[in-house]
């Protein structure tokens, strides 16, 4: 089993609509959680970081964690077709490094 | 302020050669990570250094090493190259003493081996 589990889609939404995009992980002892995104082509981006249970909310993405059933989400509201891109889920595990779920397509139509 | 930077951003090599990448993190960062990055396996954790140690290794052959200098300037080599070394070969910086803010990772070296 992976590590970090992600959905890799792709993902469809008209534009405007609401984009949820989800992320397991195993490790119960992360305390780190990132969302970033990447553009075909291109390198990661780092969009959201999230490290307490709840909603964590910057514009139109909400990222959001629930560390007893070890998910996080990440919500795009209004989305537009520039958030067409893969968007990873990352997770701090052992040591100090980040491991990266296998990305989320997102296509956003107009 | 300045990004990573990495270079070259593109590099094509023989099987049986050896390459060397090289990574300048943001500046204050101390802390450098490196990954491989595939359509298969998605991204790979390779190392990462900080002040100059290595303190977590991934589970790649002995032929992928690196190294971080005092001014945190990190390179990473491959030594006798196999064509299933091509990939985007990405270089992180975080600030602190970890990863506990999320890296910033640079635009990558792409290798092709053939």
């Amino acid at each position: 089993q992976k590590e970090v589990e992600q959905n890799s889609g792709p993902l469809s939404v008209p534009e405007g609509a609401i984009a949820s995009l989800n992320c397991t992980y195993s490790d119960r002892g992360s305390q780190s959680f990132f969302w970033y995104r990447q553009y075909s082509g291109k390198s990661p981006e780092l969009i959201m970081s999230i490290y307490s249970n709840g909603d964590k909310e910057d514009g139109r993405f909400t990222a959001q964690l629930n560390k007893a059933s070890q998910y996080v989400s990440l919500l795009i509201r209004d989305s537009q077709p520039s958030d067409s891109a893969t968007y990873l889920c990352a997770v701090t595990g052992a040591g100090n490094m980040l491991t990266f779920g296998g990305g989320t397509r997102l296509m956003v139509k107009p | 302020k300045a990004g990573v930077t990495q270079t070259p951003r593109y590099l094509i090599k023989t099987r049986g050669q050896q390459v060397t990448l090289s990574c300048s993190p943001i500046s204050g960062h101390r802390s450098v990570s490196w990954y491989q990055q595939t359509p298969g396996q998605g991204l790979q954790f390779l190392f990462e250094y900080f002040s100059e140690t290595q303190r977590n290794k991934g589970n790649f052959p002995g032929r992928f090493s690196g190294r971080q200098f005092s001014n945190s300037r990190s390179e990473m080599n491959v030594s006798t190259l196999e064509l299933g070394d091509s990939a985007l070969y990405l270089c992180a910086s975080s600030s602190g003493t970890g990863v506990e803010y999320g890296y910033t990772f640079g635009s990558g070296t792409r290798l092709t081996v053939v």
